[in-house]
């Protein structure tokens, strides 16, 4: 079975300072990898998706993230945020094989930017 | 526009009473699930289907059924609610097939009860 930890529930940050959120997961299998957002009183939103090829995986609102295998590791960042980047974010996997339709995500991350 | 639509967004209820949140999707996606947010928990799947008449437990099923007589809505019911159910609610859709397509999120449904 898969699972996903996203060890920092809450990162406080400064309007225009560079951010990572950190996820690491757990496979004996091959994985896909996603990050979502969820705004305040929204559904989730995908910012991005690793599939397969590149490691570096951009995404919507000058998110990206990087895939590494040896470290279980699909760490979310950002080099400069905005206020509206105040939000929830979740990472997930999913079974390499069945593709995006059973997630597990992880707890989520709070980012709260500030002025 | 490319949806899933849940109904109600907001649901007070009492120990018990009979419920269903309603959720349709107008992809013509295969796949939908039921998922439930909670603080600290994250997101966990109450039940899927995969086509048609085709449904099956996701991680946390007890206290929930679903049905899926067409392909556009997945129904989730609640038989008998207790309190340990209040939550946020999300139906999600995705086609079966397809490697560069993603799930789609309804915007969520908070069940409370009393």
């Amino acid at each position: 079975a898969q699972s996903v930890t996203q060890l920092d529930s809450q990162v406080p940050v400064f309007e225009e300072a560079p951010v990572e959120l950190r996820c690491n997961y757990s496979s004996s299998v091959s994985v896909y990898l996603f990050w979502y957002v969820q705004y305040p009183n929204q559904g989730l939103q995908l910012l991005l998706k690793y599939l397969s090829g590149s490691t570096l995986v951009k995404g919507i609102n000058g998110f990206e993230a990087e895939f590494n295998k040896s470290q279980t590791s699909f760490h979310l960042r950002k080099p400069s945020v905005h206020i509206s980047d105040t939000a929830e974010y979740f990472c997930a996997v999913s079974r390499g094989n069945t593709g995006f339709q059973k997630l597990v995500f992880g707890t989520g991350t709070r980012l709260l930017v500030s002025p | 526009e490319a949806q899933v639509t849940q109904n109600p967004r907001y649901l007070i209820t009492v120990t018990g009473k009979k419920l269903t949140v309603t959720c349709s999707q107008n992809m013509n996606h295969e796949y939908m699930s039921w998922y439930r947010q909670d603080p600290g928990l994250g997101l966990r799947q109450i039940y899927y289907s995969m086509n048609v008449e085709v449904t099956d437990k996701g991680d946390v099923p007890e206290g929930y059924k679903v049905s899926r007589k067409e392909k556009r809505n997945f129904p989730l019911i609640l038989e008998s609610p207790s309190p340990n159910q209040t939550s946020l609610y999300f139906c999600a859709s995705s086609p079966l097939t397809g490697r560069n397509t993603e799930a789609f999120f309804g915007q969520g449904t908070r069940l409370t009860v009393v």
